[in-house]
């Protein structure tokens, strides 16, 4: 079983609905990463968290340390949207970080 | 801007020829990391440097080979390169522990 476990594998959406990532993590960690990836591409950091809840724009990205668990949410979603975003958690016990498998993201228009 | 450069984007090359990845940096970051990602999987850790210090990942095929010339700089040498390796190499850079700094990747094909 992965450390770090995302849900949905797969996301097919309509432009403007609501988007929710999952990410489930059984290690301890220092941080979590939101990372989001386009097909080809290189991968961009969306957000950095230790605990709480970020916002950048229309994504919003929450961790609950007790239960292990982050999510990404994507307001008012977009075509230009559509990436695989990859969960990776810091690994306490040695610093390293730990990816989950991604989530590929696919808005139509 | 500051950033994290590889060159080449994509990279063909030949069962067996020796083939070399670059990676710069402008954000004086003392750590950089290589990382193998196949296709639908998540990224893999091969080694990374600590300034000068080389950390190899216990799982990294000996064909994968890393120098670091200076701190702007790292190359990733594969020896003898085979059809399962071809693969998107990213290469990241850190100036702690909790941030990585992600460059384009290089798309190696291995014909």
């Amino acid at each position: 079983k992965n450390e770090v476990e995302q849900s949905p594998q797969n996301l097919t959406a309509q432009e403007g609905e609501f988007i929710t990532i999952n990410c489930s993590y059984s290690v301890g960690i220092s941080a979590l990463h939101w990372l989001q990836q386009h097909p080809g591409g290189g991968i961009v950091s969306l957000f950095m968290l230790s605990s709480g809840k970020k916002k950048h724009g229309r994504l919003i990205a929450t961790i609950n340390i007790q239960e292990k668990h982050s999510s990404l949410h994507i307001t008012a979603s977009h075509p230009r949207d559509s990436a695989v975003y990859i969960c990776a958690a810091l690994r306490n016990r040695d610093d390293k970080i730990i990816f989950g498998k991604g989530t590929r993201l696919h808005i139509l228009p | 801007d500051a950033m994290v450069i590889q060159n080449p984007r994509y990279q063909v090359t030949q069962f067996g020829k020796p083939v070399t990845l670059s990676c710069s940096q402008t954000l004086n970051h003392n750590v950089m990391y290589w990382y193998q990602q196949k296709s639908s999987q998540a990224p893999k850790l091969l080694f990374h440097y600590y300034d000068k210090d080389f950390n190899n990942e216990a799982d990294t095929p000996d064909n994968f080979q890393s120098r670091r010339p200076n701190t702007s700089f790292c190359f990733l040498d594969i020896r003898s390169p085979g059809l399962g390796d071809a693969a998107m190499y990213l290469c990241a850079t850190s100036s702690n522990k909790y941030e990585q700094y992600f460059g384009p990747g290089t798309r190696l094909t291995v014909t």
